[in-house]
């Protein structure tokens, strides 16, 4: 069974780096094909995809978001990082991560509200 | 401004067919986009309905069907369930492993 779950913290200060971490269970992020994506979800609003890191390294980002955004993988642990600097109220959003395979996200993890307040 | 275009509401009367449309500001959907549908409800993490444009996921009902209508990615529900009343939202490749979605359609089933 593939899950993915998100964890960091819930509350981060304007002008902070926001660190998200995903921890992926059943599938090994090594696995040819295999990516994982961060999507965000500000309240009452629409899904805003981040930044892509496939089994290869590759990492690819949201042209909008791509000067604040970094995403990496640590394969011994299963985990793949998302680091975001500058936050900014409109920050404030329920962070996913989600399996990228064959076309579609097809595993999400439940999600983490970060609320970006001062 | 939004790339990716959806109905921003839609009601349908249960039993009857609705179709939900994904589109572009600029330009039209095909299946070199390889559209995907997914479903929200409230509190919820989003859940995959169709990929590649008219693929079913595994344990979605075949109520639920993908296409290209003209222009537009399309889904559509036949004979709509109370509980089919959500959030929907497209996503769109847009080259470069690079992804879009769209703003999202409110489903009403009434």
């Amino acid at each position: 069974q593939i899950t993915l779950k998100e964890s960091g913290p819930a509350l981060v200060k304007p002008t902070q780096t926001l660190t998200l971490t995903c921890t992926v269970s059943g599938v090994s992020l090594t696995t040819s094909g295999v990516g994982v994506d961060w999507i965000r979800q500000p309240p009452g609003k629409a899904l805003e995809w981040l930044a892509s890191i496939y089994w290869n390294g590759d990492n690819y980002y949201s042209p909008s978001l791509k000067s604040r955004v970094t995403i990496t993988k640590d394969t011994s642990r299963n985990q793949v990082v998302l680091t975001m600097t500058n936050m900014d109220p409109v920050d404030t959003a329920t962070y996913y991560c989600a399996r990228n395979w064959q076309w579609r996200f097809d595993y999400w993890g439940q999600g983490t509200l970060v609320t970006v307040s001062s | 401004q939004t790339v990716v275009t959806q109905e921003p509401s839609l009601s349908v009367s249960p039993g009857r067919t609705v179709t939900l449309t994904c589109g572009l500001r600029s330009g039209s959907v095909s299946t070199n986009f390889h559209p995907s549908w997914y479903q929200q409800t409230p509190g919820q993490a989003p859940r995959t309905l169709i990929y590649n444009t008219n693929s079913r996921s595994s344990g979605v009902p075949d109520r639920f069907s993908g296409s290209i209508l003209g222009n537009k990615a399309a889904l559509t529900i036949t004979g709509a369930q109370t509980d089919d009343e959500s959030d929907y939202y497209c996503a769109l490749y847009m080259g470069g492993a690079i992804w879009m979605f769209g703003g999202g359609t409110k489903l009403t089933v009434l």
